[in-house]
């Protein structure tokens, strides 16, 4: 089974510019959420979609948003970006079942901001 | 908000060795916890879960420790190899079924 695939790997923006990161999760999951990893914050919370619908939201500027399409697949947009937007971006899917919220990791996008 | 912090950012081990990763969460209501390991250039990967029921969970070399009267959760790995060089996350579920991730705490293993 394919694990959880981000596109672009890499990216390099200027300050102002906007910026679209895709996210396919594994098959069947319909849970996918978004994190942002930098050195000094580690892994925080962006949000997380269920079936095309956003179920949870992190203390994020509304600069940050995403959706979900019907086969799960999911993007995130960044507008107007900032110097500290530079981060590891990270994808996870899941199969939200009852007993178990085991989220898998794709490789990440590596977004630099100049 | 919530706060997972780790008590060592780094930690160095013999190959062979036990291995101990600790944690502190700040929410009492958190009821699931994870363990993930993250290598360079990789996403982090899950390593065990537990849930707020209960103390203790094994899988194979790592067990996971929940005491939730100091709210610390710890990872063991018995026989620590080269392999388990990696950066370590804890993250605890709130009620609202969101993720907090600790910043991590790098192990490395001394061949």
């Amino acid at each position: 089974k394919a694990g959880v695939t981000q596109t672009p790997r890499y990216l390099i923006k200027t300050r102002g510019q906007q910026v679209t990161l895709s996210c396919s999760p594994i098959s069947g999951h319909r849970s996918v959420s978004w994190y942002q990893q930098t050195p000094g914050q580690g892994l925080q919370f962006l949000f997380e979609y269920f079936s095309e619908t956003q179920r949870n939201k992190g203390n994020f500027p509304g600069r940050f948003s995403g959706r979900q399409f019907s086969n799960s697949r999911s993007e995130m947009n960044v507008s107007t970006l900032e110097l500290g937007d530079s981060a590891l971006y990270l994808c996870a899917s899941s199969l939200d079942g009852y007993w178990t919220y085991e989220q898998y990791f794709g490789p990440g996008t590596r977004l630099t901001v100049t | 908000g919530e706060s997972v912090g780790l008590h060592l950012p780094t930690l160095s081990v013999q190959e062979g060795d036990n291995s101990i990763i600790n944690c502190a969460y700040s929410n009492s209501a958190s009821d699931y916890f994870i363990w993930y390991k993250q290598e360079s250039g990789k996403g982090p990967q899950f390593i065990i879960d537990i849930r707020s029921n209960m103390d203790k969970r094994q899988g194979q070399r790592v067990t996971v420790l929940l005491n939730k009267t100091v709210k610390h959760l710890s990872l063991q790995i018995a026989a620590t190899q080269p392999g388990d060089s990696a950066v370590y996350f804890c993250a605890e579920k709130n009620t609202g079924n969101q993720f907090y991730f600790g910043t991590g705490t790098s192990l490395t293993v001394i061949p």
